[in-house]
């Protein structure tokens, strides 16, 4: 059974531009979400969806986007990139929606290395 | 604002010794996950505490859940290299609508 998928796993923008990172999750899942993960501020959620609509929703700007297909595949996107917009975005999938209710494992990715210049 | 601190931020130790990461908050989890993160990886769960004063035990590792459901501890017995990566504690919220990671432990195991 295949993991949870991401791409690219790296990537390098410069300031002001966008960029739109995917995941594959694993076969069946239904629920994707998005973190982020920094040195400084460590592994903040982003948001969930299931079933193509958005469940939760952590605290950053709306310059910070996603969206889910029909098939469970999510992507994410960033608009005018800032410098501290540096770091591992990683994705999981689990099976129900409710991130992290009892029962309910998710299972991340690898992760997006996305380094903004 | 819910927080979750963890302490130590870094332990580097020798293999064989015993050690604890501890992970503190001011407020009421319904639940507490613990995860292991690896170099080049995304983190992996390792354990879920429910009730308060909760003790799980994998293999080497002791997991235990604060009676108020505000902390939690896990214990390695006998560390060996093969348990050095970047551990998180993550706080359920009692809605189960949001997870809260705790800043993390770096540990380093040296053979």
């Amino acid at each position: 059974k295949a993991g949870v998928t991401q791409t690219p796993r790296y990537l390098i923008k410069t300031r002001g531009q966008q960029v739109t990172l995917s995941c594959s999750p694993i076969s069946g899942h239904r629920s994707v979400s998005w973190y982020q993960q920094t040195p400084g501020q460590g592994l903040q959620f982003l948001f969930e969806y299931f079933s193509e609509t958005q469940r939760n929703k952590g605290n950053f700007p709306g310059r910070f986007s996603g969206r889910q297909f029909s098939n469970s595949r999510s992507e994410m996107n960033v608009s005018t990139l800032e410098l501290g917009d540096s770091a591992l975005y990683l994705c999981a999938s689990s099976l129900a929606s409710g991130t992290a209710r009892m029962g309910n494992t998710i299972y991340f990715g690898e992760g997006s290395w996305l380094t903004v210049v | 604002t819910q927080l979750l601190e963890q302490s130590p931020q870094f332990l580097s130790i020798q293999e064989g010794e015993n050690l604890t990461v501890y992970c503190n908050s001011s407020s009421v989890f319904s639940s507490l996950q613990w995860y292991r993160q690896e170099p080049g990886e995304g983190p992996v769960l390792l354990v879920t505490v429910v009730t308060g004063g909760e003790v799980k035990k994998l293999k080497r590792l002791t997991f235990q859940f604060g009676d108020a459901r505000k902390d939690s501890s896990l214990h390695i017995t006998a560390a060996q290299p093969g348990d050095t990566g970047l551990y998180l504690c993550a706080g359920v919220s009692s809605s189960a609508s949001k997870i809260i990671f705790g800043s993390g432990t770096r540990l380093s195991i040296r053979p």
